[in-house]
C-alpha cells in the first residue's frame, strides 16, 4: 500500500528557508504529490503539487526526486504566517477510482 | 469561485440525535471523501464513493454511512450521534486522474 511519512516537526527562523521532507518509497508511476497546510480550525489550503518535475508557484517549490520515492516542500523565505501544519498527500489513481494517502502532518514553527 | 462546500461549519448535537453532513461541489467529480480528523490521529477516512450510488467503506466507517444520489452531492450521516464523534470533519474531492484534490472548509461537530 502507498505510504506518505513526514517529520513530527521542524523549526525555522523567520526570512530563513524551510525544507519539509516527504517520504513515499511506493510511490507509483501515475500517482501525484500534492503539499497543503492547515492553520488550527481552519481547513487545508493548496500549497504545490507535481507529478515528475519540479514545480514553482508563489508560495513555494517541490522538489521531487529523479526516482520520485521522495519530495521536498521549499518554502524560500519563511514567514510567520507560514506557521502551520503541512500535509504531503498522494493521490493515487487506478481506472476510475482515486484515493489520497496522507502523511501525518509536519507541524513548522517559525519563530522571530 | 467556492468549489466543495460543506454545509455545516459548527454543530452541536445531542447523544443519540441523528446527525447529516453535507458536502456539495460544482467540478462534476466522480470521487469524493469524507475525513474525520482529531488531535494526534491525524486525517482518517470514514468513506468515499467513486460514483453516484457507490460508497466504499474507509479506516473507520463505524458509527457512520453515506448517501451519495447526486454527483454533487456526498453526505454523512451519524445515525446516533455520540460523543466520541465529536471532531472536525473534512470533505474532499478528487479530479479525474487524480491532478487535483478540493477540500471543504471543515465541519466541527460537538456531541454533548
Amino acid at each position: 500500500d502507498a505510504k506518505t511519512t513526514q517529520p513530527n516537526s521542524m523549526e525555522s527562523n523567520e526570512e530563513e528557508p524551510v525544507h519539509l521532507p516527504c517520504n513515499h518509497s511506493t510511490i507509483s508511476g501515475t500517482d501525484y504529490i500534492h503539499w497543503y497546510r492547515q492553520l488550527p480550525s481552519q481547513g487545508p489550503e493548496y500549497v504545490i503539487h507535481g507529478l515528475t518535475s519540479n514545480v514553482n508557484n508563489r508560495m513555494a517549490s517541490l522538489a521531487i526526486a529523479e526516482d520520485r520515492k521522495s519530495s521536498t516542500l521549499i518554502l524560500h523565505r519563511a514567514t510567520l504566517r507560514d506557521a502551520a501544519v503541512y500535509y504531503c498527500i498522494l493521490s493515487v489513481w487506478g481506472g476510475s477510482q482515486g484515493n489520497l494517502i496522507f502523511g501525518k502532518g509536519t507541524k513548522l514553527s517559525v519563530k522571530p | 469561485d467556492v468549489k466543495v462546500t460543506q454545509s455545516s461549519r459548527y454543530l452541536v448535537k445531542r447523544t443519540g440525535e441523528k446527525v447529516f453532513l453535507e458536502c456539495v461541489q460544482d467540478m462534476d467529480h466522480e470521487n469524493m471523501f469524507w475525513y474525520r480528523q482529531d488531535p494526534g490521529l491525524g486525517l482518517r477516512l470514514i468513506y468515499f464513493s467513486y460514483d453516484v450510488k457507490m460508497k466504499e467503506k474507509g479506516d473507520i466507517p463505524e458509527g457512520y454511512s453515506v448517501s451519495r444520489e447526486k454527483k454533487e452531492r456526498f453526505s454523512l450521516i451519524l445515525e446516533s450521534a455520540s460523543t466520541n464523534q465529536t471532531s472536525m470533519y473534512l470533505c474532499a474531492t478528487l479530479s479525474d486522474g487524480g491532478n487535483t484534490i478540493y477540500f471543504g472548509e471543515g465541519s466541527w461537530l460537538t456531541v454533548v
